[in-house]
């Protein structure tokens, strides 16, 4: 059964810093998913990752997949107070389903 | 439509009544996936239907949910005698299989409440 890890689960951070947060994964995968969801709203695609190595970029978001690790990255530089959400990664198993991580609350401070 | 569209936004209902959501996927998209969030259980996969092969049901908690999609379009999913732990957002999401990324795109979700 794939197991999907994130962490931090809450972040706390000041505008302008740099942080990552980190998605474990269990078992192999071809693809794995960063969604965005703000509160009340659904989920809001930012990034796939397909093979070993990727890496995509979208204003002040990197991420990244290691698939020998079996780790993904997100990477925010320079955070503003706009980034704040909750960010979940999900891989994908068998038949299209996605299994997600528990979500990362971020909170950027002015 | 633009995105997926999800009805009604919010339902309020007793324990052990029925209820059916519906879900308009974005057209032409081939898949379809119903997904619940909750507090304590987080995102959780429920079912998924893809043209017209036969839907994994393989997320479904309890025998007393259901869902169809007619004419490999709308879906409907039904919660027979609700319980309050059923109470979550059920959120729908469609994409495109075959593609490059297969992107899931969600919809806004049903609040489902119930009492």
């Amino acid at each position: 059964e794939l197991k999907v890890e994130q962490n931090p689960l809450f972040l706390s951070m000041q505008e302008g810093k740099n942080y990552t947060i980190y998605c474990n994964y269990s078992t192999t995968s071809d693809r794995l998913y960063w969604y965005r969801q703000d509160p009340g709203k659904s989920l809001e695609s930012l990034f796939v990752l397909l093979s070993n190595g990727a890496v995509k970029q979208e204003g002040r978001l990197m991420a990244s997949l290691d698939t020998k690790a079996r780790l993904s990255t997100l990477h925010i530089t320079a955070a503003v107070h706009d980034l704040s959400a909750t960010y979940f990664c999900a891989v994908e198993e068998y038949g299209n389903k996605l299994v997600f991580g528990a979500g990362t609350i971020l909170r950027v401070k002015s | 439509g633009a995105g997926v569209s999800q009805s009604p936004s919010n339902k309020v209902t007793e324990k052990g009544k029925d209820v059916e959501l519906r879900c308009d996927p974005i057209s032409g998209h081939t898949a379809l996936y119903w997904y619940r969030q909750s507090l304590g259980q987080g995102l959780e996969f429920l079912i998924y239907f893809q043209g017209n092969s036969a839907p994994d049901k393989s997320g479904l908690p309890s025998d007393r949910f259901s869902a169809e999609r007619t004419g490999g379009s709308v879906s409907t999913l039904t919660i027979q005698r609700t319980q309050q732990e059923d109470s979550a957002v059920y959120l729908c999401a469609s994409s495109l299989v075959g593609t490059h990324t297969d992107t899931q795109y969600f919809g806004p979700g049903t609040r489902l409440t119930v009492l």
